[in-house]
Protein backbone atom coordinates (compact mmCIF):
# COMPACT_ATOMS: atom_id res chain seq x y z
CA UNK A 1 0.00 0.00 0.00
CA UNK A 2 1.71 3.35 -1.25
CA UNK A 3 1.28 5.91 1.20
CA UNK A 4 2.46 9.38 1.06
CA UNK A 5 2.91 12.51 3.65
CA UNK A 6 3.60 15.67 3.39
CA UNK A 7 5.46 17.97 5.80
CA UNK A 8 6.44 21.56 6.37
CA UNK A 9 6.16 24.62 7.76
CA UNK A 10 2.37 25.78 7.54
CA UNK A 11 3.06 29.58 7.71
CA UNK A 12 5.21 31.52 5.58
CA UNK A 13 6.40 35.30 5.11
CA UNK A 14 5.48 37.27 1.93
CA UNK A 15 9.01 36.78 -0.30
CA UNK A 16 10.60 33.82 1.31
CA UNK A 17 10.66 30.37 0.61
CA UNK A 18 8.16 27.25 1.09
CA UNK A 19 9.86 24.40 1.65
CA UNK A 20 8.14 21.09 1.59
CA UNK A 21 8.90 17.44 1.65
CA UNK A 22 7.00 14.48 1.00
CA UNK A 23 7.74 10.96 2.56
CA UNK A 24 6.73 7.50 0.31
CA UNK A 25 6.16 4.45 2.07
CA UNK A 26 5.17 1.24 0.20
CA UNK A 27 7.15 2.06 -3.03
CA UNK A 28 10.58 3.32 -4.05
CA UNK A 29 10.98 6.18 -5.26
CA UNK A 30 14.33 5.06 -7.24
CA UNK A 31 13.05 1.97 -8.53
CA UNK A 32 9.72 2.60 -9.83
CA UNK A 33 9.08 4.02 -13.10
CA UNK A 34 6.90 7.17 -12.11
CA UNK A 35 7.03 10.66 -12.78
CA UNK A 36 6.25 12.18 -8.26
CA UNK A 37 3.75 15.12 -8.90
CA UNK A 38 3.23 18.41 -6.50
CA UNK A 39 -0.38 19.93 -7.16
CA UNK A 40 -1.75 22.32 -4.68
CA UNK A 41 -5.18 23.99 -4.68
CA UNK A 42 -5.79 27.35 -3.38
CA UNK A 43 -8.97 27.83 -0.88
CA UNK A 44 -12.11 27.37 -2.70
CA UNK A 45 -10.95 26.57 -6.29
CA UNK A 46 -9.44 23.37 -8.38
CA UNK A 47 -6.32 21.97 -7.85
CA UNK A 48 -2.94 23.47 -10.04
CA UNK A 49 -0.29 20.91 -11.11
CA UNK A 50 3.32 22.41 -9.72
CA UNK A 51 5.88 20.17 -11.20
CA UNK A 52 6.04 16.14 -11.82
CA UNK A 53 9.51 14.87 -10.60
CA UNK A 54 11.59 11.85 -11.95
CA UNK A 55 14.70 10.63 -9.27
CA UNK A 56 17.40 10.44 -12.45
CA UNK A 57 15.22 11.82 -15.29
CA UNK A 58 14.21 15.67 -16.28
CA UNK A 59 11.31 16.99 -14.22
CA UNK A 60 8.07 18.74 -16.22
CA UNK A 61 7.37 21.90 -14.45
CA UNK A 62 4.47 24.07 -14.70
CA UNK A 63 5.40 27.33 -16.96
CA UNK A 64 3.32 29.32 -14.69
CA UNK A 65 5.62 28.71 -11.54
CA UNK A 66 8.98 27.35 -13.35
CA UNK A 67 10.97 30.56 -12.41
CA UNK A 68 10.52 29.60 -8.81
CA UNK A 69 10.16 26.45 -8.04
CA UNK A 70 13.38 24.22 -7.29
CA UNK A 71 12.95 20.09 -6.04
CA UNK A 72 15.85 17.73 -4.97
CA UNK A 73 15.08 13.64 -4.12
CA UNK A 74 16.74 12.11 -1.55
CA UNK A 75 16.39 8.68 -2.61
CA UNK A 76 18.17 7.20 1.09
CA UNK A 77 15.15 8.80 3.01
CA UNK A 78 12.55 8.10 0.06
CA UNK A 79 11.45 11.62 0.28
CA UNK A 80 10.85 14.35 -2.70
CA UNK A 81 10.91 17.90 -1.86
CA UNK A 82 9.35 21.01 -3.29
CA UNK A 83 10.80 24.68 -2.62
CA UNK A 84 8.67 28.01 -3.87
CA UNK A 85 10.60 31.00 -3.72
CA UNK A 86 9.20 34.56 -3.44
CA UNK A 87 5.75 33.98 -2.45
CA UNK A 88 2.72 35.78 -2.05
CA UNK A 89 -0.60 35.64 -0.55
CA UNK A 90 -1.62 33.70 -4.07
CA UNK A 91 0.73 30.98 -2.96
CA UNK A 92 -1.86 30.41 -0.15
CA UNK A 93 -3.23 26.57 -1.25
CA UNK A 94 -3.30 23.00 0.44
CA UNK A 95 -0.35 21.30 -1.13
CA UNK A 96 0.00 17.91 -2.09
CA UNK A 97 2.27 15.20 -3.40
CA UNK A 98 1.13 12.14 -5.44
CA UNK A 99 1.69 9.37 -7.58
CA UNK A 100 0.44 7.51 -10.65
CA UNK A 101 -1.32 4.23 -10.94
CA UNK A 102 0.60 1.60 -12.08
CA UNK A 103 1.39 1.55 -15.78
CA UNK A 104 0.21 5.38 -16.05
CA UNK A 105 2.18 8.12 -15.94
CA UNK A 106 0.55 11.36 -15.31
CA UNK A 107 -2.57 11.05 -13.43
CA UNK A 108 -2.65 10.63 -9.73
CA UNK A 109 -4.03 8.24 -7.88
CA UNK A 110 -1.95 7.86 -4.68
CA UNK A 111 -2.36 11.23 -2.41
CA UNK A 112 -1.06 12.85 0.57
CA UNK A 113 -3.67 14.22 2.95
CA UNK A 114 -2.17 17.51 1.64
CA UNK A 115 -0.33 20.82 4.00
CA UNK A 116 -2.24 23.93 4.26
CA UNK A 117 0.64 26.61 3.59
CA UNK A 118 -0.80 29.97 4.38
CA UNK A 119 1.65 32.99 3.09
CA UNK A 120 1.28 35.83 5.66
CA UNK A 121 3.43 38.61 7.62
CA UNK B 1 -4.85 31.05 -22.07
CA UNK B 2 -5.19 27.57 -22.31
CA UNK B 3 -7.57 25.76 -19.98
CA UNK B 4 -10.08 22.94 -19.56
CA UNK B 5 -13.72 23.57 -19.07
CA UNK B 6 -16.18 21.87 -17.36
CA UNK B 7 -20.27 21.93 -16.66
CA UNK B 8 -22.09 22.58 -15.28
CA UNK B 9 -20.34 24.51 -12.63
CA UNK B 10 -23.59 23.00 -10.24
CA UNK B 11 -25.52 19.51 -10.74
CA UNK B 12 -28.27 18.60 -8.47
CA UNK B 13 -29.67 14.79 -9.01
CA UNK B 14 -32.08 12.83 -7.17
CA UNK B 15 -30.75 9.55 -5.72
CA UNK B 16 -31.16 6.45 -7.88
CA UNK B 17 -30.56 9.04 -11.35
CA UNK B 18 -28.20 9.50 -13.36
CA UNK B 19 -25.33 12.27 -13.45
CA UNK B 20 -23.18 13.26 -16.14
CA UNK B 21 -20.36 15.50 -16.43
CA UNK B 22 -18.46 17.11 -18.98
CA UNK B 23 -14.96 18.46 -19.29
CA UNK B 24 -13.79 20.08 -22.62
CA UNK B 25 -10.30 19.45 -22.99
CA UNK B 26 -7.26 20.75 -25.24
CA UNK B 27 -7.63 17.84 -27.58
CA UNK B 28 -9.91 15.34 -28.89
CA UNK B 29 -9.28 12.25 -29.29
CA UNK B 30 -7.09 11.96 -26.42
CA UNK B 31 -6.59 8.99 -24.68
CA UNK B 32 -5.31 11.26 -21.23
CA UNK B 33 -8.22 12.24 -19.60
CA UNK B 34 -8.57 11.34 -15.82
CA UNK B 35 -11.70 12.44 -13.96
CA UNK B 36 -11.51 13.10 -9.65
CA UNK B 37 -13.86 12.81 -6.73
CA UNK B 38 -13.22 15.36 -4.10
CA UNK B 39 -15.19 15.58 -0.88
CA UNK B 40 -14.49 18.09 1.95
CA UNK B 41 -11.51 18.14 3.67
CA UNK B 42 -10.18 15.47 1.71
CA UNK B 43 -7.59 14.76 -1.43
CA UNK B 44 -8.38 14.62 -4.77
CA UNK B 45 -9.57 10.54 -5.08
CA UNK B 46 -8.99 8.76 -9.01
CA UNK B 47 -12.11 7.77 -10.33
CA UNK B 48 -11.07 7.15 -14.31
CA UNK B 49 -7.89 7.74 -16.16
CA UNK B 50 -7.22 6.87 -19.55
CA UNK B 51 -10.75 8.30 -20.49
CA UNK B 52 -12.11 5.07 -19.67
CA UNK B 53 -10.44 3.17 -16.91
CA UNK B 54 -11.55 2.59 -13.31
CA UNK B 55 -9.04 3.05 -10.59
CA UNK B 56 -8.41 0.28 -8.01
CA UNK B 57 -11.30 0.17 -6.26
CA UNK B 58 -14.18 2.39 -8.12
CA UNK B 59 -17.48 1.41 -8.54
CA UNK B 60 -18.60 0.21 -11.55
CA UNK B 61 -21.28 2.80 -11.65
CA UNK B 62 -18.50 5.63 -12.69
CA UNK B 63 -17.54 5.52 -16.28
CA UNK B 64 -15.67 7.87 -18.51
CA UNK B 65 -16.20 8.39 -22.65
CA UNK B 66 -15.67 10.57 -25.20
CA UNK B 67 -17.60 11.91 -28.11
CA UNK B 68 -16.41 13.75 -30.90
CA UNK B 69 -16.82 16.94 -28.53
CA UNK B 70 -16.32 16.66 -25.50
CA UNK B 71 -15.32 14.10 -22.65
CA UNK B 72 -18.04 12.50 -19.92
CA UNK B 73 -18.08 11.12 -16.67
CA UNK B 74 -21.37 9.23 -15.90
CA UNK B 75 -22.20 8.18 -12.64
CA UNK B 76 -25.52 5.74 -12.75
CA UNK B 77 -27.68 5.48 -10.05
CA UNK B 78 -27.23 8.31 -7.65
CA UNK B 79 -25.93 7.08 -4.16
CA UNK B 80 -26.17 9.95 -1.21
CA UNK B 81 -22.20 9.55 -0.58
CA UNK B 82 -21.48 10.79 -4.24
CA UNK B 83 -21.70 13.88 -3.43
CA UNK B 84 -18.79 15.93 -3.96
CA UNK B 85 -16.90 18.22 -6.05
CA UNK B 86 -15.77 16.15 -9.36
CA UNK B 87 -12.74 17.50 -11.53
CA UNK B 88 -11.13 16.15 -14.44
CA UNK B 89 -7.70 16.41 -16.02
CA UNK B 90 -6.26 16.77 -19.18
CA UNK B 91 -2.78 15.06 -19.62
CA UNK B 92 -1.78 15.01 -23.27
CA UNK B 93 0.64 17.81 -22.94
CA UNK B 94 2.26 20.02 -20.56
CA UNK B 95 1.67 21.26 -18.74
CA UNK B 96 -1.28 19.57 -16.89
CA UNK B 97 -4.25 20.95 -16.14
CA UNK B 98 -7.23 20.50 -14.17
CA UNK B 99 -10.70 21.57 -14.71
CA UNK B 100 -12.52 24.12 -12.38
CA UNK B 101 -14.90 21.67 -11.08
CA UNK B 102 -18.35 20.48 -10.84
CA UNK B 103 -20.34 20.81 -7.93
CA UNK B 104 -22.57 17.36 -7.65
CA UNK B 105 -25.66 18.08 -5.18
CA UNK B 106 -27.71 15.11 -4.17
CA UNK B 107 -31.85 16.02 -4.04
Amino acid sequence: QVQMQESGPGLVKPSETLSLTCTVSGDSISSTSYYWGWIRQPPGKGPEWIVSIYYNRNNYYNPSLKSRVTTSVDTSKNQFSLKLSSVTAADTAIYFCARPPFGEEHSFEYWGQGILVTVSS
Amino acid sequence: EVVVTQSPATLSVSPGERATLSCRARQIPSKYLAWYQQKRGQAPRLLIYGVSTRATGVPARFSGSQSVTEFTLTISSLQSEDSAVYYCQDYSNWPLLFGQGTKLEIK
